[in-house]
């Protein structure tokens, strides 16, 4: 089963435009991370943010985690054709399987 | 440097058919893993190792094994292919822990016929 659940699950917008994509989990965790794919390949680490953070910063991208909700949004700010790519959540914990658990993912297409 | 490969790129499989899957890291890191990832599925965990010499099952091991032997290397092997196997596979080193940021290789994708 999957930890996390992104919304939407597909987004598309104009170049310039904001993107936001939701991220629900499951159990407790102890960090919530974002992750890139570009069609074909790997996926990127984009940003972590701790189970005792709300907010994180970087460059456009702004994350925020409601531990009471088991929520979490990733903002990407004025978006570029660029950043189309599929975005997943995952969940991490230092307890039991020991491995971050992926949502399903979100994908994203900024028109130019 | 590299960053962690794998080896083969994409591989048809007739059923039946033993096939391991190959992946080298050169980053040092402790922990490494193995995820199929299907269509509409998102990324699911194989099997992983927390650190040279151990391994643990996660999510979906059944047909799937994996070895340990070094820091290095992570190979998958599938045992007797099936069409279900069909999926892109990727593994992902971290330095230590659960917690860390987790970098991936680019990929095998299998088809099993």
């Amino acid at each position: 089963s999957q930890q996390g659940e992104e919304d939407p699950q597909a987004l598309s917008i104009q170049e310039g435009e904001n993107a936001t994509m939701n991220c629900s989990y499951k159990t407790s965790i102890n960090n919530l991370q974002w992750y890139r794919q570009n069609s074909g390949r790997g996926l990127v680490h984009l940003i972590l943010i701790r189970s005792n953070e709300r907010e994180k910063h970087s460059g456009r991208l702004r994350v925020t985690l409601d531990t009471s909700k088991k929520s979490s949004s990733l903002l990407i700010t004025a978006s570029r054709a660029a950043d189309t790519a599929s975005y997943f959540c995952a969940g991490g914990k230092d307890t039991g399987r020991r491995a971050l658990t992926f949502g399903s993912g979100t994908r994203l297409q900024v028109q130019p | 440097i590299a960053g962690i490969t794998q080896a083969p790129t994409s591989q048809i499989l007739a059923a039946g058919r033993r096939m391991t899957l190959r992946c080298t890291q050169d980053m040092r890191h402790n922990a490494m893993y193995w995820y199929r990832q299907d269509l509409g599925l998102g990324l699911r965990l194989i099997h992983y190792s927390n650190t040279a010499g151990t391994t643990g099952k996660g999510e979906v091991p059944d047909g799937y094994s994996v070895s340990r032997a070094n820091t290095d290397d992570f190979p998958l092997t599938l045992a007797s292919a099936v069409p279900s196997q069909t999926s892109v596979y990727f593994c992902a080193s971290s330095p230590g822990g659960n917690t860390d940021t987790q970098y991936f290789g680019p990929g095998t994708r299998l088809t099993v016929l």
